[in-house]
């Protein structure tokens, strides 16, 4: 069965300081891996994607990932984070062709002045 | 690219009222359509998804309903609310499978008073 946990419920950094997003999954199939961004009462952006291309993927907003397969982890970065970074963030796993989407249960991003 | 339109931006209504939330697609044809929650506090939990018209799957056992009566319209409802029935109700859709992104609506905001 898939799943994907997200390590940290919140995480909080100051303005200009590097950002990790840690999120592991597991699958028993070639997963496909999202990071997806929501702002209060929006729907949810895509920010990258992971489809077996290349291990690191650049997303929007100076946002990547890195898909390490020994490790089943996805974890997001960014260098400099951004006031308008502060929302929450969804790491997702589609297995496959699967029509089903798992989502992890999310990390809000505070970012301090 | 796909644009998802979600009406109405927020919604009030009382315990027992009947509900329809409506979603239409545009930029695409045939996707697979899908009905998420967002519980206060929560991750997104799958409702219902669509395949094709008139082909819908209950994720959940529950107080609502899913109809795609067109290609691209897909409708949430409820004859009687709950309280519980509260929270934030989001469409997406996707176009194919594989590594496919979803793409979401701005949802909609339902009080259930």
């Amino acid at each position: 069965a898939q799943s994907v946990t997200q390590l940290d419920s919140h995480v909080s950094v100051s303005e200009g300081t590097p950002v990790l997003l840690r999120c592991n999954y597991s699958s028993s199939y070639s997963p496909s891996l999202f990071w997806y961004v929501q702002h209060p009462n929006k729907g949810l952006q895509l920010l990258l994607k992971y489809t077996s291309a290349a291990t690191l993927v650049k997303g929007i907003n100076g946002f990547e990932a890195e898909f390490k397969k020994s490790e089943t982890s996805f974890h997001l970065t960014k260098p400099s984070a951004h006031m308008s970074d502060a929302a929450e963030y969804f790491c997702v796993v589609r297995r496959g062709s699967s029509y089903k989407l798992i989502f992890g249960s999310g990390t809000r991003l505070l970012v301090r002045p | 690219s796909q644009t998802i339109h979600q009406w109405p931006a927020t919604l009030v209504q009382p315990v027992g009222s009947p509900l329809s939330l409506e979603c239409t697609v545009e930029g695409t044809s045939n996707p697979n359509l899908y009905w998420y929650r967002q519980a206060a506090g929560r991750g997104l939990q799958l409702l219902f998804y669509s395949v094709g018209i008139g082909q819908i799957s209950s994720e959940v056992p529950q107080n609502l309903s899913a109809s795609r009566p067109q290609d691209r319209q897909f409708i949430l409802s409820s004859k009687k609310l709950l309280l519980s029935d509260s929270g934030f109700y989001l469409c997406a859709c996707v176009n194919g499978q594989g590594d496919s992104p979803l793409h979401f609506g701005n949802g909609t905001r339902l009080t259930v008073t």
